[in-house]
């Protein structure tokens, strides 16, 4: 079955500072993976995803995720965060069964400070 | 093009009411999959329909149940609620069913249980 580790429950960087945040997957084949990004009160929005092909993958709002299959991870990372990137990320494995299903990580909260 | 659409953005409802909430998908999109968002859990699969049918399920009581109409709207219903229900209900829309496809998502239905 799939599932998803998010090690970190919550970050705090200091605006211009890079960020990385972990990404941990389980699944038999090669997944599909998502980075979605959610602010309070609000939906999910799709940061950045990977299928196959370049496992460097650039995503909205200056981010970039690396797919590592040996280390079964999806790192996300941003070079200098602004302050408008604090929110909740949540980093999303589907299936390739033909189900559309996501399973989800428990989400990192990104703390900003100026 | 429009995003997804969810209504009521919230609701209050008491234990033993039932809820309906509604998904509108983004236009040409026929899969929609509905999604269940707490503190304690997460996100967490609920179903999927796609072209009316339900593809889909989660591991959700049979309280939780959902419909898709010809024009792909779709609509979810909780009977007998409890107070666990309280969460945040998010649909996604997909243009295709089976993977690899992105699920966008819509901003929620906030759902109080008292």
């Amino acid at each position: 079955a799939q599932s998803v580790t998010q090690p970190d429950i919550h970050i705090t960087v200091s605006e211009g500072a890079s960020l990385e945040l972990r990404c941990n997957y389980s699944y038999g084949a090669t997944p599909y993976l998502f980075w979605y990004v959610q602010s309070p009160g609000q939906g999910l929005q799709l940061l950045l995803k990977y299928f196959s092909g370049d496992t460097l993958v650039q995503g909205i709002k200056g981010f970039e995720a690396e797919f590592k299959r040996s280390q079964s991870s999806f790192n996300l990372r941003k070079p200098s965060v602004h302050w408008s990137d604090a929110a909740e990320y949540f980093c999303a494995v589907g299936a390739q069964t033909g189900a559309n299903n996501l399973f989800f990580g428990t989400g990192t909260r990104l703390t900003v400070i100026p | 093009k429009a995003g997804v659409t969810q209504t009521p953005r919230y609701l209050i409802k008491t234990r033993g009411q039932q809820v309906t909430l509604s998904c509108s998908p983004i236009s040409g999109h026929r899969s929609v999959s509905w999604y269940q968002q707490t503190p304690g859990q997460g996100l967490q699969f609920l179903f999927e329909y796609f072209s009316e049918t339900q593809r889909n399920k989660g591991n959700f009581p049979g309280r939780f149940s959902g419909r898709q109409f010809s024009n792909s709207r779709s609509e979810m219903n909780v009977s007998t609620l409890e107070l666990g229900d309280s969460a945040l209900y998010l649909c996604a829309s997909q243009s295709l069913a089976g993977a690899p496809d992105t699920q966008y998502f819509g901003p929620g239905t906030r759902l109080t249980v008292l």
